[in-house]
């Protein structure tokens, strides 16, 4: 039974809505971070969050917005989305970073 | 800089078959972290193992084991009598000692098992 939990697992949207995706978990993990999975495969962080009210930028620069309100919630939002945010995109959590990760089964966005 | 290699995108094999996937890594740091992730067609990404840079010791579990060589800065993965089931697209990671918090993945290699 996975303990890190993502909504929707598949949207198809049209270009200039405003969408959220969601990711909780259930393991009181303080950090938490949001990767981008592009076609071909790769991964790119593109947000993280070290605990309540702390939210960073990863290595990808992301239209993107998140929030961290409670520790168990970090909603991903994009404001306006177009076709170039087609993407699959992941979420984790982890508890001191060392242990590994552990991932959702992601969101798969397609937007037309 | 640091950075992951999976020079293999793609392999194909048939069921019973050992297949070693590649990962090459490049960093400056003395102190690192390597992971192994499978990602099967369901999504997620599954934890498989860490391995810190100062443990060489090459590691078994089952049919999974992994050859970690700093003088190559290799961390191959190997599957010994591969099944079916170990169909999925694998990813090597690396993070930093003063850094953990971030993953620098490869590119993956999506191996597929033929029955």
């Amino acid at each position: 039974e996975a303990d890190i939990y993502q909504t929707p697992r598949y949207l198809v949207i049209g270009t200039g809505k405003k969408i959220t995706l969601e990711c909780s978990q259930t393991m009181g993990h303080d950090k938490m971070y949001w990767y981008q999975q592009d076609p071909g495969m790769e991964l790119h962080l593109i947000h993280y969050s070290y605990g309540v009210n702390s939210t960073e930028k990863g290595d990808l620069s992301s239209e993107s917005t998140v929030s961290r309100i409670r520790t168990e919630h970090f909603p991903l939002t994009l404001e306006s989305a177009r076709p170039s945010h087609t993407s699959q995109y992941l979420c984790a959590s982890s508890e001191q970073g060392l242990e590994g990760y552990t991932f959702g089964s992601g969101t798969r966005l397609t937007v037309v | 800089a640091q950075k992951v290699t999976q020079a293999q995108t793609e392999i194909s094999v048939v069921e019973k078959e050992d297949v070693t996937l590649d990962c090459v890594y490049e960093t400056r740091d003395t102190t690192y972290y390597l992971f192994w992730y499978k990602q099967p067609p369901s999504g997620e990404l599954v934890f498989l193992i860490r391995r810190n840079s100062f443990d060489e010791q090459n590691e078994i579990s089952g049919r999974y084991s992994w050859n970690f060589q700093k003088s190559t800065s290799s961390f191959n993965f190997t599957i010994t009598a591969s099944q079916v089931v170990d169909s999925a697209v694998y990813f090597c990671a690396l993070s930093l000692f003063y850094n953990t918090d971030k993953l620098i993945f490869g590119t993956g290699t999506r191996l597929q098992v033929f029955p």
